[in-house]
């Protein structure tokens, strides 16, 4: 039973170029949130989705920031005309049900985004 | 919005010795969560509280819900090397079922 997938691992992007994060959650997981973490700092909300919707996006800048969930695929966090500003670890993780319960979060393994 | 603090940012232990980390909030807390994070790793989760005063226990670690359900802890019993890491609480704000606000976070770093 594979967990959350995330790839690329790694990342390079030149500022102003695009960056695409994928996600594919732990197989009957309906609910995706994707976080990011700074070096030696905690982990921030960024967005909440479900299957073609996006419940909660009050983590997201409001600019070049965008996130999707699609019927079919993985969910793609996507950054567009990135900045040094944005080099960080991005996770994604999946529950099985809203919000917190017994079963906690399964996180990926994170993209590790660096802008040059 | 409403912070969760951690106290001690981080601690430096030698094998052996004990480790607490505590989670603080100035309003109730519905429930919270646990997650330790590996170094150049991801968060894992280890345990909810729910209930007043609740304990649980994992082998050598302790959770505890205060009985105003406004602050948690977590205690680490003759830490091994294998706990380094960081160890954050984690709450769900609304207590509706969104998502899910982590704590500050506590660096254990243990030592032989």
């Amino acid at each position: 039973n594979a967990g959350v997938m995330q790839n690329p691992r790694h990342l390079v992007r030149r500022r102003g170029q695009e960056a695409r994060l994928r996600c594919s959650p732990v197989k009957g997981h309906s609910h995706v949130y994707w976080y990011r973490q700074l070096p030696e700092e905690g982990l921030k909300f960024m967005v909440y989705l479900q299957k073609e919707n996006i419940i909660d996006e009050s983590g997201m800048p409001k600019e070049r920031f965008s996130a999707e969930f699609p019927k079919e695929g993985p969910s793609i966090l996507r950054i567009q005309q990135v900045v040094r500003g944005d080099s960080a670890a991005y996770f994604c993780a999946s529950s099985p049900v809203a919000g917190a319960s017994n079963y906690g979060y399964t996180f990926g393994s994170g993209t590790r985004l660096t802008v040059v | 919005g409403q912070q969760v603090m951690q106290i001690p940012q981080y601690q430096h232990v030698q094998e052996g010795e004990d480790f607490t980390t505590y989670c603080n909030s100035s309003t109730t807390l519905s429930n919270i969560q646990w997650y330790k994070q590996r170094p150049g790793g991801h968060p894992v989760f280890l345990i909810q509280l729910v209930k007043s005063g609740e304990v649980k226990k994992q082998k050598r670690l302790t959770f505890q819900f205060g009985e105003a359900k406004k602050n948690s802890s977590l205690h680490i019993t003759a830490t091994q090397t294998t706990d380094v890491g960081t160890y954050f609480c984690a709450r769900d704000p609304t207590g509706t079922a969104s998502k899910l606000t982590f704590g500050t976070g506590t660096r254990l770093q243990v030592t032989l």
